[in-house]
């Protein structure tokens, strides 16, 4: 049973403007969020995380979001680069474990 | 340099050969797991392991064996390899010891069982 889910497998977005990666979760217990980005042919590479006591972290260009009451976590990339086009990993953590969804694979369109 | 270290990076075996793929890393994290990936289902866990001789199963562990004997080791056995454990496979480590922080990724390992 998926805990963590990326509803929209794939999306574009034009070069400058905002890609918003949306993540939401059923797990109440989850205490720490992070997301994770992968290229082809590559592992995947830690992104930015936020703490369920948090709402909001940001760092750069990349912020997220997270509504606990709505258990959903959002990533906002802005402004958007062509060497953001990745697949893009939301993850949950509660004790020793991490919960990943299906991913959401960016295109960044000059 | 800090990183997570697989081996092989590509491997192709018959049904029933027992293998092994390797998993090192030089960052003296405490935790280390084993994901695997497969098309329209993401990134799933196989098994964790919280410190030298610790580990559990993750959400998909049939199939599979691992051990910890070494801090910076975290081999992943496959015993008997079926078809279905084609897929592509990710060791990853991570330093915070209370749960599960950022985690380093090796660069995986594709296996196709025949």
């Amino acid at each position: 049973d998926q805990q963590v889910k990326q509803n929209s497998p794939s999306l574009s977005v034009q070069e400058g403007r905002i890609s918003i990666l949306n993540c939401d979760y059923t797990n109440s217990m989850f205490d720490y969020f992070l997301w994770y980005k992968k290229y082809p042919a590559e592992g995947p590479t830690f992104l930015i995380s936020i703490s369920s006591i948090k709402d909001k972290n940001e760092d750069g260009r990349f912020t997220v979001f997270l509504n606990k009451s709505a258990k959903h976590l959002s990533l906002h990339i802005v402004p958007s680069q062509p060497g953001d086009s990745a697949v893009y990993f939301c993850a949950a953590s509660v004790g020793w474990t991490l919960n990943f969804g299906k991913g959401t694979s960016l295109l960044v369109t000059p | 340099e800090a990183q997570v270290t697989q081996n092989p990076r590509y491997l192709i075996t018959v049904t029933g050969k027992k293998l092994t793929v390797t998993c090192s890393q030089n960052m003296n994290h405490e935790y280390m797991s084993w994901y695997r990936q497969d098309p329209g289902l993401g990134l799933r866990q196989i098994y964790y392991s919280m410190n030298v001789e610790v580990t559990d199963k993750g959400d998909v562990p049939e199939g599979y064996k691992v051990s910890r004997k070494e801090k910076r080791n975290f081999p992943l056995i496959l015993e008997s390899p079926s078809p279905n454990q084609t897929s592509l496979y990710f060791c990853a480590s991570s330093l915070r010891t209370g749960g599960v922080s950022e985690a380093f990724f090796g660069q995986g390992t594709r296996l196709t069982v025949v």
